[in-house]
């Protein structure tokens, strides 16, 4: 158990709708990191939060947002949802992103199904 | 630009066999990590070994060992008497400015009993 939770594991919505992801990371991370996984793109870095600041920011759609709360959890939002974005959303977390020998902790990850 | 390769799709080994997963790296900053990462078919990434830019010794986790040569910009991931359980997607990481991971496409690994 990596400490990191992602809920729910499964989603399963049509295409146009709105989906909200939701992750804690584990106790004493500040960092938090969503990356997205499908077949033909691989494991693509979304966004990065630091203590709810924004601090990177990766292949983010624009219909795709997130936001990192005051007790650190974080949650992405998909809207105008299309066939494609059917992906496992990772959140991940971690202490100090600034050193380099530090880890990210991965949640188990929302499978994301649009039809 | 910084980017991770894995050439190899699949990899194929034989149980108690030695088997090396490439993973080639590119950036200009002297500072950085290397990461290998775990993902069985249930699907959770499992961290397995690490790497620092100016460390002088290759990395050891167990049956686990990287094949560090900076010169040529790689880490390669060498896993010993290799088990069943070994087999999954394997995925080499680099740690970039701000934290986060960049990853490769991955190597997907069958041990053959």
């Amino acid at each position: 158990d990596s400490g990191v939770t992602q809920t729910p594991k499964h989603l399963i919505t049509a295409t146009g709708q709105r989906v909200t992801l939701r992750c804690s990371p584990r106790s004493g991370d500040l960092s938090v990191y969503w990356y997205q996984q499908s077949l033909d793109q691989g494991l693509q870095f979304l966004i990065q939060y630091y203590n709810g600041e924004e601090r990177a920011k990766g292949n983010i759609l624009e219909r795709f947002s997130a936001q990192q709360f005051p007790d650190l959890h974080s949650e992405l939002n998909l809207s105008s949802l299309e066939l494609g974005d059917s992906a496992l959303y990772f959140c991940a977390s971690s202490a100090n992103p600034g050193r380099n020998n530090e880890k990210l902790f991965f949640g188990s990850g929302t499978q994301l199904s649009v039809l | 630009a910084q980017k991770i390769t894995q050439t190899q799709p699949g990899m194929f080994v034989q149980e108690k066999e030695a088997v090396t997963l490439d993973c080639t790296y590119d950036t200009s900053d002297p500072s950085y990590g290397l990461f290998w990462y775990k993902q069985p078919s249930s699907g959770e990434m499992i961290f397995l070994i690490y790497q620092g830019s100016y460390d002088q010794q290759n990395a050891t986790e167990g049956r686990y060992s990287l094949n560090f040569q900076k010169a040529r910009k790689s880490a390669n991931l060498v896993i010993s008497a290799s088990q069943l359980g070994d087999s999954a997607m394997y995925f080499c990481a680099m740690k970039v400015q701000g934290g986060k991971l960049i990853f490769g496409q991955g190597t997907e690994l069958s041990v053959k009993p």
